[in-house]
């Protein structure tokens, strides 16, 4: 079974700053994408970016990227000249090619300081 | 613009009611899944539903049940609800596996 974990449960920066969020996941497969999504606290979940596993050069998404590292199963996402409106709960994704469902971790609450 | 609409934001009912939460897209999506949120728990599947009439249980699909007789409407029906099923419900769609998830605006349902 797939598992993702994401290790911080809150962080919080001051506007402007670069935050960095982890995500590990765990599969025996080889074909697979990953997601990071966004919940604000309006509750509407958006996705931010996306990455296939295929694809070695990083997603990029104006001021959101992602670090993979599919050796090491580690699925990052970093923002950078963070603003106020990126304030939300983040939810890295983990979803098989082929098959309907996706993994969610468990979410790291990202406060933006003025 | 794509749209995934919940019939209650917030939703408070008894121990042993029936509860229907309904959800409709309109993005003629094949794929349509409702999803469990609990603080530090993240997101859970329940049940999916890939075509009309289709269904399948996701990873915590004990308590509830759904209904997909239409391609936009999927419903989530817990038959007796009890205060351990108190939480966000969310439901999504998508028109590709795995694909981009459109979600709606989640049930806040209390179970008291």
């Amino acid at each position: 079974a797939q598992t993702v974990t994401q290790s911080q449960p809150e962080m919080s920066v001051q506007e402007a700053e670069t935050v960095t969020l982890s995500c590990t996941y765990d599969t025996s497969e080889n074909n697979y994408y990953l997601f990071w999504y966004k919940q604000p606290p309006s509750r509407q979940m958006i996705l931010v970016i996306r990455q296939e596993a295929y694809k070695q050069q990083n997603a990029t998404e104006n001021r959101f990227s992602v670090n993979f590292q599919k050796a090491a199963k580690s699925f990052s996402l970093k923002i950078s000249d963070s603003q106020l409106g990126d304030t939300a709960m983040y939810f890295c994704a983990f979803g098989i090619q082929g098959a309907q469902k996706l993994v969610f971790g468990q979410g790291t609450r990202l406060t933006i300081n003025p | 613009d794509v749209k995934v609409t919940q019939s209650s934001r917030y939703l408070v009912k008894r121990t042993g009611e029936k509860v229907f939460l309904e959800c409709v897209q309109d993005m003629d999506h094949e794929n349509m899944f409702w999803y469990r949120q609990d603080p530090g728990l993240g997101l859970r599947l329940i049940y999916f539903s890939y075509d009309v009439k289709m269904k399948e249980k996701g990873d915590i699909p004990e308590g509830y049940s759904v209904s997909r007789e239409k391609k936009e409407r999927f419903s989530l029906i817990l038959e007796s609800a009890s205060t351990n099923q108190t939480s966000m419900y969310l439901c999504a769609s998508s028109l590709l596996v795995p694909g981009k998830l459109f979600f709606g605006s989640g049930t806040q349902l209390s179970v008291l």
